[in-house]
């Protein structure tokens, strides 16, 4: 079964602190990886989108990396901003006629002053 | 607008009660997604359309839910006789396509309760 687990479920951090989010996947066969941020009460929104031959992606403060052989990803956030707080969820894209998306449950990141 | 447009925002219906949630998608967006987000999980996929066809429907929990995109632009997914477990965020998002590296954009959802 295609299946996105991420750690912490939770995490709570001090504004300036970097910090960095874990992703494992069993997703066959697998087309790429993405990590959405979700504000309380918004839609998801894109932060990076990787295929199998990327092994990094920046966007900002945000940095994602893939292992496709050990099925791994990870978002670090560097300098931590109150804005931050939000759910980071993990999406896989499984190959197949069109843009079928596998979601973590997300991790629920607090940014305290 | 510039964005996915959901609408209503919010939603309360007694149990038995149909409901329409509405979707107006990215202006020449081929594809469309439904997903249901319940309370600290991740969405998980209701159906997919491209244009006005319906690809993929396997997500739809039961017969009680349908959606329809009549004229491959605005869609909307109807929920017939709503039980309790069917409150959740229902969330949409299009894509100008439908391959897989395609961005997908979402709205901020419906939240329905049933009560």
């Amino acid at each position: 079964k295609n299946q996105v687990e991420q750690s912490p479920q939770s995490l709570i951090i001090l504004e300036g602190k970097n910090c960095t989010l874990q992703c494992n996947y069993t997703v066959s066969p697998f087309s790429n990886l993405r990590w959405y941020k979700q504000d309380t009460g918004r839609g998801p929104v894109s932060l990076t989108i990787m295929t199998f031959s990327e092994n990094t992606k920046s966007n900002g403060r945000y940095t994602a990396t893939l292992d496709a052989d050990t099925k791994q990803s990870s978002l670090h956030i560097t300098a931590s901003q109150l804005s931050d707080s939000a759910s980071y969820i993990c999406v896989v894209s499984a190959g197949g006629g069109y843009n079928k998306l596998i979601f973590g449950a997300g991790t629920r990141l607090a940014v305290h002053p | 607008g510039a964005g996915v447009s959901q609408s209503p925002r919010y939603k309360v219906a007694k149990r038995g009660q149909d409901v329409a949630l509405r979707c107006d998608p990215i202006s020449g967006h081929v594809s469309l997604f439904w997903y249901q987000q319940a309370l600290g999980q991740g969405p998980e996929f209701l159906t997919y359309f491209q244009n006005e066809a319906q690809l993929d429907k396997s997500g739809l929990p039961s017969d009680r839910f349908f959606a329809e995109r009549p004229e491959g632009s605005v869609s909307t997914l109807k929920i017939q006789r709503t039980q309790q477990e069917d409150s959740a965020v229902y969330l949409c998002a299009s894509s100008f396509e439908g391959s897989h590296n395609s961005p997908l954009h979402f709205g901020n959802g419906t939240r329905l309760t049933v009560t």
